[in-house]
């Protein structure tokens, strides 16, 4: 299996901070990345899919970027609805799905 | 606009089987790949695997094989997933999640509320 490794995975930030989230993949995988955000009690919400394509209606703050075995997801500026836990996910294929361990991105 | 709704929570013995529903409203059922993952406190999802409806063919992750079967109702739009053999370390919360559009792989925009499975003697 492709295993995702996400640093850090605690992060403290204010309101209007620039925030960089760091994916790595233990092989390369393209840009067949997606990142999510979740809040608790609830289901992941996708954010960018093939490592930098933002999802319809998601704040253009968010972007990403990266190919092959690393990737970047930065939040511009913050903003209190960020404050969640974000999750990467490489999707090489139907047979081959995995997830990150998480960032929580606290104040 | 699509709607996953899964089944309430479960609490079952260690070696008791559960099965989840998935009912699926607003778009065209049949042709779209319905995945599970679960998660437990903490940690990230675990893809479990998934079934395109009409195909009815399940693809499971190895670590599920033998334990886990997924089967589709199309007449009602619900797919489920069952598990045998529950051990503790299978409490967690499980989630169907449909791919975005088909053939896009797995990049799950649409997902269930989840439903919460404890196993507990």
């Amino acid at each position: 299996d492709i295993q995702m490794t996400q640093s850090p995975s605690t992060l403290s930030a204010a309101i209007g901070d620039r925030v960089t989230i760091t994916c790595r993949a233990s092989q390369s995988i393209s840009n067949w990345l997606a990142w999510y955000q979740q809040k608790p009690g609830k289901a992941p919400k996708l954010l960018i899919y093939k490592a930098s394509t933002l999802e319809s209606g998601v704040p253009s703050r968010f972007s990403g970027s990266g190919s092959g075995t690393e990737f970047t997801l930065t939040i511009s500026s913050l903003q209190p609805d960020d404050f969640a836990t974000y999750y990467c996910q490489q999707y090489t294929n139907f047979f081959s799905v995995t997830f990150g361990g998480g960032t929580k991105v606290e104040i | 606009q699509v709607q996953l709704v899964q089944s309430g929570a479960e609490v079952k013995k260690p070696g008791s089987s559960v099965k989840v529903s998935c009912q699926a409203s607003g778009d065209t059922f049949s042709k779209y790949a319905v995945n599970w993952l679960r998660q437990t406190p903490g940690q990230g999802p675990e893809w479990m695997g998934n079934i395109i409806p009409m195909y009815g063919t399940p693809n499971l992750a190895q670590k599920f094989q033998g334990r886990v079967m997924f089967t589709a109702d199309e007449s009602t739009s619900t797919v489920y997933m069952e598990m045998t053999n529950l051990k503790s370390e299978d409490t967690a919360v499980y989630y169907c999640a449909r791919e975005r559009t088909v053939g896009t792989g797995a990049i799950f925009l649409y997902w269930g509320q989840g439903t919460l499975v404890t196993v507990s003697s």
